[in-house]
């Protein structure tokens, strides 16, 4: 059972927009920032959101992050093939005294 | 260019010991905190420790800890971790990351994974 809860999976048809949510307490997400990876198979994870709603240089627009209290979301805007991946949220935890991560979710472009 | 390059992973059985290294170029170590996180089959990314960069600050999951020890060497650039008493449910690739920052030096809780490596296969079985 993750700290972080995400929805198993997601879905759209290509141009469509998708959005994970990521549920935490206030131990987490109510206190740090959120950040989102991207998880390709056969490749390594790579952050595509840090600071809740930053962008890493690199990372195209049409992937944006909110929070807000305790969630945090990731939209997907103008859904493409290759955005077929596994996605991931993560913060600190200050009553772990560790990172948590979300349990992940898998988008399907249908 | 930034790398970081995993190597020490196998086969162990239960109760053994194994010892993981991350070998890193294209940056200055020794100004980043540095993590291991983990991915068992099948299953999602699981955070496993982190040390700061001089090694004073030192951070585990509750599932490793007492069992795993993390260590730096930055004359070596390299990252490493000691696992004993090593269970099948500790079966995942292994990967070392980057806590990267707007100001190089912040605190883990305003830090990101980045970059990742490409991780190595520990295989905890009979």
């Amino acid at each position: 059972q993750s700290v972080l809860t995400q929805p198993p999976s997601a879905s759209g048809t290509p141009g469509q927009r998708v959005t994970i949510s990521c549920s935490g307490s206030n131990s987490n997400i109510g206190i740090n920032p959120v950040n989102w990876y991207q998880h390709l198979p056969g490749t390594t994870p790579k952050v595509l959101i840090h600071s809740n709603n930053q962008w890493p240089s690199g990372v195209p627009d049409r992937f944006s992050g909110s929070k807000s209290g305790t969630s945090a979301s990731l939209a997907i805007s103008g859904l493409q093939s290759e955005d077929e991946a596994d996605y991931y949220c993560a913060t600190w935890d200050d009553s772990l005294n560790g990172w948590v991560f979300g349990g992940g979710t898998k988008v399907t472009v249908l | 260019e930034v790398q970081l390059v995993e190597s020490g992973g196998g086969l162990v059985k239960p109760g053994g010991s194994l010892r993981l290294s991350c070998a890193a170029s294209g940056f200055t170590f020794r100004s980043y905190t540095m993590a291991w996180v983990r991915q068992a089959p099948g299953k999602g990314l699981e955070w496993v420790s982190s040390i700061s960069s001089s090694g004073s600050y030192i951070y585990y999951a509750d599932s490793v800890k007492g069992r795993f020890t993390i260590s730096r060497d930055s004359a070596k650039n390299s990252l490493y971790l000691q696992m004993n008493s090593l269970r099948a449910d500790d079966t995942a690739v292994y990967s070392c990351a980057r806590e990267d920052c707007t100001t190089v030096g912040c605190s883990s809780h305003l830090a990101w994974f980045d970059p990742w490596g490409q991780g190595t296969l520990v295989t905890v079985s009979s």
